[in-house]
């Protein structure tokens, strides 16, 4: 089963605004990395985080994470229309070593 | 160029046939995954190998087979068992699978396969 839920399914926003886009899972985790997916493309990987941090950033990129919820937010700032892709988070967890869990993704669309 | 390569970037299978997917790694990596990715669909975990000359079955493993002979080579074959195989297949790779905290995965481009 999937151990990580993405909301929302699809997101369109204009040039300039915030993306914000969530993840929920379902045990306990090493760490939860976000990636991004151009259509028809492999995936490319963005920010890792720790399961003992709480925020991370990179670049335009925020990501928060909560245990005590099992969730995790991504938060694109000052988007472009380049930033239009599919965005999925990954859980990597107890003895899996190396084997990450996706979600189902965000498709966020970014309007010139 | 350090990467991953896949190849074909297409495919077309005819029922019944077996066909195997190319993937290849220079980045010295030990680890290297396979993935399906159906439309509209997050990735689903094949086969994955931690090391050379061993692999585990992932989530989907029934009607796939995969071999690790060389460090930087993981071919996929799809047999004739697997029923529905019209999908996106993505190998990736890591430095260690893990054992060093690092789990970030590199990805391929990505082999389109379509059963005709």
């Amino acid at each position: 089963s999937q151990q990580g839920e993405e909301d929302p399914q699809a997101l369109s926003i204009q040039e300039g605004e915030n993306a914000t886009m969530n993840c929920s899972y379902k045990t306990s985790i090493n760490n939860l990395q976000w990636y991004r997916q151009n259509s028809g493309r492999g995936l490319v990987h963005l920010i890792l985080i720790r399961s003992n941090e709480r925020e991370k950033h990179s670049g335009r990129l925020r990501v928060t994470l909560d245990t005590s919820k099992k969730s995790s937010s991504l938060l694109i700032t000052a988007s472009r229309a380049a930033d239009t892709a599919s965005y999925f988070c990954a859980t990597a967890g107890g003895t899996s070593y190396g084997k990450l869990t996706f979600g189902q993704g965000t498709i966020l669309t970014v309007h010139p | 160029d350090g990467g991953i390569t896949q190849s074909p970037k297409y495919l077309f299978r005819k029922e019944g046939q077996n066909v195997t997917l190319s993937c290849e790694q220079n980045l010295n990596h030990d680890a290297m995954y396979w993935y399906r990715q159906d439309p509209g669909q997050g990735l689903r975990l094949i086969y994955y190998s931690q090391i050379v000359n061993d692999f585990q079955k992932g989530d989907i493993a029934e009607g796939y087979s995969v071999s690790r002979e060389k460090k930087e080579s993981f071919p996929l074959t799809v047999t004739s068992a697997q029923k529905n195989p019209t999908a996106f297949y993505l190998c990736a790779s890591s430095i260690d699978g893990g054992t060093s905290g690092s789990d970030t995965q590199y990805f391929g481009p990505g082999t389109r396969l379509t059963v005709l």
